[in-house]
């Protein structure tokens, strides 16, 4: 069965503080890895899609690394309205598979 | 671009009543599904659709159904609601199977 876990469950930063959330995953044959924000009361909102080991994408202050078991979300002097819920999900070789989610890191970032 | 639109956004219901949650698409996306989202549990996925006419079981798709008549509405019923199907909804959809899904705005639903 696929599993993602998300580390910590919680973090709180003041402003300016740059830290990583994890995302290691255990599916077999990856064929995606995606990052969502969530704000509370909302959708999640698309951020990034990672395909192989060793790529990374970057929007402003966030960064989005994969390795073959893990990702992380590196997060660069974080602002107040980075507080978020971010969280991570994967997707099995075939293309048709839904998206399995992991639970979430929630992160506060304090002014 | 309105994206996805689910309505109603509250609802509370009395345990056995039935209801029918409606999630509308405006970006010609070919496939779309039913999350349900609890404290702790993180998104589950309930039913999804890879196309119009088609519907696939998810993780907990127990106690409901959904049809998709048209590509741009992905329905969730629950015929005989339970307290633990007290949760908050989201729809979401995606052009490929592969792309990043967008996701509706939720629906709490909480059955009494």
């Amino acid at each position: 069965e696929d599993q993602v876990t998300q580390s910590p469950e919680a973090l709180r930063l003041q402003e300016g503080e740059s830290s990583s959330l994890n995302c290691s995953y255990t599916v077999s044959g990856l064929r995606g890895l995606f990052w969502y924000r969530q704000d509370p009361g909302k959708g999640p909102e698309f951020l990034f899609t990672l395909y192989s080991a060793g790529e990374e994408k970057e929007k402003e202050r966030l960064k989005a690394t994969l390795t073959k078991k893990e990702s992380f979300l590196h997060i660069t002097a974080p602002k107040p309205e980075d507080s978020a819920t971010y969280l991570c999900a994967v997707q099995a070789p075939s293309g048709n598979t839904p998206l399995v989610f992991g639970k979430g890191t929630r992160l506060s970032v304090i002014a | 671009n309105a994206g996805v639109t689910q309505t109603p956004k509250f609802r509370v219901l009395k345990t056995g009543q039935s209801m029918t949650l409606l999630c509308a698409q405006d970006m010609n996306h070919e496939y779309m599904y039913w999350y349900r989202q609890d404290p702790g549990m993180g998104l589950r996925l309930i039913h999804y659709s890879v196309g119009e006419g088609t519907t696939a079981k998810g993780e907990v798709p127990d106690g409901y159904n959904v049809s998709r008549l048209k590509k741009q509405n992905f329905l969730l019923g629950l015929e005989s609601a339970a307290p633990s199907q007290t949760s908050v909804y989201f729809c979401a959809s995606s052009r490929q199977g592969s792309d990043g899904y967008t996701f509706g705005s939720g629906t709490r639903l909480t059955v009494v």
